[in-house]
């Protein structure tokens, strides 16, 4: 079993560009979550993804978007990228948390460097 | 709203100390509460876990005991290893659907 896996590891990119990153959920996963962890800090809930829609928000602005696929991968999405955007971004899958707690497991995340 | 707050680093030990990290929480209703450890350049691994008041968490001779009564989770280690220095999250959550973090403690060990 892979785990979860984020794609690319490190990315730099210049302010006002967009990004995507990408991320598939552990086998038998059908949740995604996507956190946001600036230098020297916890991770931030952005958003929550299941059955292709946004499920629960977190305090970021619409700049932050996301998608998920039918086989429960997903995406987000970064517009008009400013500098403070330069964080580590974790992805999280998990089973319906629905059904009761079950486990969460994180990717190893991407680097997003803005300049 | 619900957060969490863990006491601030870094945390220096030598090999075969004793640790101990504060973890104390904000929360309505019953969160299920967890420590994360981070070793550099990876993301987040599950550490422990306790869904109720008075449940025990542990691995890896971590422990962790969830208070109800003084809301908090401290994590302790009765003898750290070199191998064990990396950066260490509190963390709850109710539903699973979302995690609070706290803002993370780093722990160095020298041999």
């Amino acid at each position: 079993d892979a785990g979860v896996t984020q794609s690319p590891t490190h990315l730099i990119k210049t302010r006002g560009q967009q990004v995507t990153l990408r991320c598939s959920p552990k086998s038998g996963h059908d949740t995604v979550s996507w956190y946001q962890q600036a230098l020297g800090q916890g991770p931030q809930f952005i958003f929550q993804y299941y059955e292709e829609e946004e499920r629960q928000r977190g305090n970021f602005p619409d700049r932050f978007s996301g998608h998920q696929f039918p086989n429960y991968s997903s995406e987000l999405n970064v517009n008009a990228l400013l500098l403070g955007d330069s964080a580590l971004y974790l992805c999280a899958s998990s089973l319906d948390p629905g059904l009761g707690f079950r486990g969460t497991f994180f990717g190893q995340g991407t680097r997003l460097t803005v300049v | 709203g619900d957060s969490v707050t863990q006491m601030e680093g870094p945390v220096t030990l030598s090999e075969e100390a004793f640790l101990t990290i504060n973890c104390t929480y904000t929360a309505t209703g019953y969160p299920s509460l967890f420590w994360y450890v981070q070793y550099p350049g990876e993301g987040l691994q599950l550490l422990l876990k306790a869904t109720k008041a008075d449940d025990k968490g542990s691995n890896k001779g971590f422990e962790a005991t969830y208070r109800k009564e003084t809301t908090s989770f401290h994590l302790e280690k009765g003898s750290v290893q070199v191998s064990d220095s990396a950066v260490y999250f509190c963390a709850l959550s109710k539903t699973g659907n979302q995690f609070y973090f706290g803002t993370g403690t780093s722990l160095t060990v020298i041999p």
